[in-house]
């Protein structure tokens, strides 16, 4: 079944304790990128990737770093999380078309909370 | 950057009655999508339409790329359509980034 899987899907944790969450798709896509949702702000990009080793920020990149060593892989990874890093986060994946933008797949979202 | 309204911000049907959310966008667009976020919180992709008319089941949706504007239909609603539905568009030819609208939040009831 094609789909863009996240882990984990929630996770509480404490300021300062490094962490990563994992996104990973098995349709092939060359682009990939992260959201993070907050009431009242929508839905905001904070980095994407076009291809492999091919990464760039997004709106709100800032506390983020992310990797891109294989197609099919995209960690968001916060080295020192803050309290204003929780969220709700998804991973989205795409083919990339020739002119006219492909579909964007979304994971299930990871839910964080940082204390 | 490119500016996605929606409207209304929120409805409430009864189970069996038919609506449509209306997602107005500033300038001309490669890609629209519509999605629900199911009260999970999951995204779920109805409509890749960037023009022309699609239909899945009890769902429809129009875009009308050169007056930017998109419309999506829910015919005879079911309680399992409550959730926020977002209108996201991306207009820089590359697919970098997908810009949402605010939402249109439905509630179904019986």
């Amino acid at each position: 079944e094609a789909q863009v899987t996240q882990n984990p899907r929630y996770l509480i944790t404490v300021t300062g304790k490094k962490l990563t969450v994992t996104c990973s798709q098995n349709m092939n896509h060359e682009y990939m990128s992260w959201y993070r949702q907050d009431p009242g702000l929508g839905l905001r990009q904070i980095y994407y990737s076009m291809n492999v080793e091919v990464t760039d920020k997004g709106d709100v990149p800032e506390g983020y770093k992310v990797s891109r060593k294989e197609k099919r892989n995209f960690p968001l990874i916060l080295e020192s999380p803050s309290p204003n890093q929780t969220s709700l986060y998804f991973c989205a994946s795409s083919l990339l078309g020739q002119g006219i933008n492909q579909p964007q797949h979304f994971g299930d979202g990871t839910r964080l909370s940082i204390l | 950057g490119i500016q996605v309204e929606q409207s209304p911000p929120d409805l409430i049907l009864q189970e069996g009655a038919n609506s449509t959310l209306r997602c107005n966008f500033s300038d001309s667009v490669n890609n629209l999508q519509w999605f629900h976020q199911n009260p999970w919180g999951q995204l779920i992709n109805l409509f890749y339409i960037p023009s022309g008319t699609k239909q899945n089941g009890r769902l429809s949706a129009t875009t009308v790329a050169t007056e930017r504007y998109s419309l999506l239909y829910i015919s005879s609603s079911q309680t399992t359509d409550s959730g926020v539905y977002f209108c996201a568009v991306d207009h820089t030819g590359t697919a970098s980034k997908l810009t949402f609208g605010t939402g249109t939040r439905l509630q179904v009831t019986l």
